[in-house]
């Protein structure tokens, strides 16, 4: 079975620019989680859906930083306008059900290189 | 507010000696999760372990077990006779009820098991 998809897997680009993550979840799952992992500040929610609602935005650091989740397949994390403060490694995970209450199974995570 | 410590930065063993990386959390809540995953070099964090907050009983998988004390808020993970590929990072995560099952990662301990 296929894991969370993630991509791109590396993504480079200037200040200002516009960046999109994207997230394909398990199938079936129903809870999806966009984390941020740096040295600093270490693994970060930024935001989680059930059933495709956003729940929990609260992690999210700025207005420049959206989350969408159009259908159970698929959801989006973009920056406009990135700065290089934003340079992480994003990672999306998807759970069975319930929200942080069961396991998460986390795709191989999008480094983002802000320059 | 929820809060996961885990004090031990970094920890370096030999090859076959016994680790215990400790976990230490904070809640008011009285029904919680816990959780315990494993970051190898290749980045993808991978699921260890699931506790609820009900269910004290320890748990042995293998090489792997788990101590939980809710008496002192500890959530402690032992590698017996560690192998060089247990050599990762190892983070402890919470979800409370109240927060809607947030889930908060402590900081991680890095693990390092020499031939």
């Amino acid at each position: 079975d296929a894991g969370v998809i993630q991509s791109p897997r590396h993504e480079v680009t200037e200040m200002g620019q516009e960046v999109t993550l994207r997230c394909k979840p398990i199938s079936g799952h129903n809870s999806l989680f966009w984390y941020r992992q740096t040295m600093m500040r270490g693994l970060e929610l930024l935001i989680y859906f059930n059933n495709n609602v956003p729940i929990d935005d609260s992690g999210m650091p700025e207005d420049r930083f959206s989350a969408k989740m159009p259908n159970a397949s698929f959801s989006t994390l973009k920056i406009q306008p990135s700065e290089p403060r934003d340079s992480a490694v994003y990672f999306c995970a998807s759970s069975a059900s319930g929200g942080g209450a069961y396991e998460q199974y986390f795709g191989p995570g999008t480094r983002l290189t802000v320059t | 507010a929820q809060k996961v410590t885990q004090a031990q930065t970094e920890i370096s063993v030999v090859e076959k000696e016994d680790v215990t990386l400790d976990c230490v959390y904070e809640t008011r809540d009285t029904t919680y999760y816990l959780f315990w995953y494993k970051q190898p070099p290749s980045g993808e964090l991978v699921f260890l372990i699931r506790r609820n907050s009900f269910d004290e009983q320890n748990e042995i998988s293998g090489r792997y077990s788990w101590n939980f004390q809710k008496s002192t808020s500890s959530f402690n993970f032992t590698i017996t006779a560690s192998q060089v590929v247990d050599s990762a990072v190892y983070f402890c995560a919470l979800s409370e009820a109240t927060g809607g099952f947030k889930t908060i990662f402590g900081a991680g301990t890095r693990l390092f098991v020499k031939a």
